[in-house]
């Protein structure tokens, strides 16, 4: 079962611009964390961040958690076709921390 | 740097054939978890271990699947029998402790059943 949802499925931008992700979930958190998976590979951590911060920035990607909508946000800034991957938000939810992870979002990033 | 180790990357089965694969985590990671992707869709927990026992497997078809992870160290995931539908990559992945925090991911074990 999936717990969160990540909108929009698919997105294409040109290099240089702003890409935004968005994240919503059902249940509390633990935290909230985000990856990156390239095609056919395993999936590589981003950045986490917990319920009780509400801003985290990481060189060129910025994260925000909204607890009261059950919602996040990733920005990744200045994009550069290496950036072209899916993109997953994880929910670490209960005393044994399980990590559930959502449908994934295309990002393209055109040259 | 430190790695989690899957074999095999790739395997080839026939239905109703076992299979079985192989994660070795970080070292000193207690928590370890198996997912199953399928192409397109989002990483699906199958089982998750803390040290050598199991804390969650609610999504785990327990009719054909088994996990173990003995001495809490490196685990193994069991199919028998394959089934079509289990195409899919087998994706294991460990973290440092019980708090949640970032998890590692293996390379996968793109598994196609024929």
């Amino acid at each position: 079962s999936q717990q969160g949802e990540e909108d929009p499925q698919a997105l294409s931008i040109q290099e240089g611009e702003n890409a935004t992700m968005n994240c919503s979930y059902k249940t509390s958190i633990n935290n909230l964390q985000w990856y990156r998976q390239n095609s056919g590979r395993g999936l590589v951590h981003l950045i986490l961040i917990r319920s009780n911060e509400r801003e985290k920035h990481s060189g060129r990607l910025r994260v925000t958690l909204d607890t009261s909508k059950k919602s996040s946000s990733l920005l990744i800034t200045a994009s550069r076709a290496a950036d072209t991957a899916s993109y997953f938000c994880a929910t670490s939810t209960g005393a044994n921390s399980k990590l559930t992870f959502g449908k994934g979002i295309t990002l393209s990033v055109r040259p | 740097e430190a790695e989690v180790a899957q074999s095999p990357r790739y395997k080839i089965t026939e239905k109703s054939q076992a299979v079985a694969f192989w994660c070795d985590p970080i070292s000193g990671h207690a928590t370890l978890y198996w997912y199953r992707q399928i192409l397109g869709q989002g990483p699906e927990l199958l089982v998750q271990f803390q040290d050598e026992s199991v804390v969650d497997d609610s999504q785990l078809p327990k009719d054909r699947f088994s996990a173990e992870r003995l001495k809490g160290v490196d685990s193994t995931l069991k199919i028998q029998p394959a089934e079509l539908g289990d195409s899919a990559m087998y994706l294991c992945a460990s973290s440092l402790g019980r708090v949640a925090t970032e998890a590692f991911f293996g390379q996968g074990t793109r598994l196609t059943v024929v």
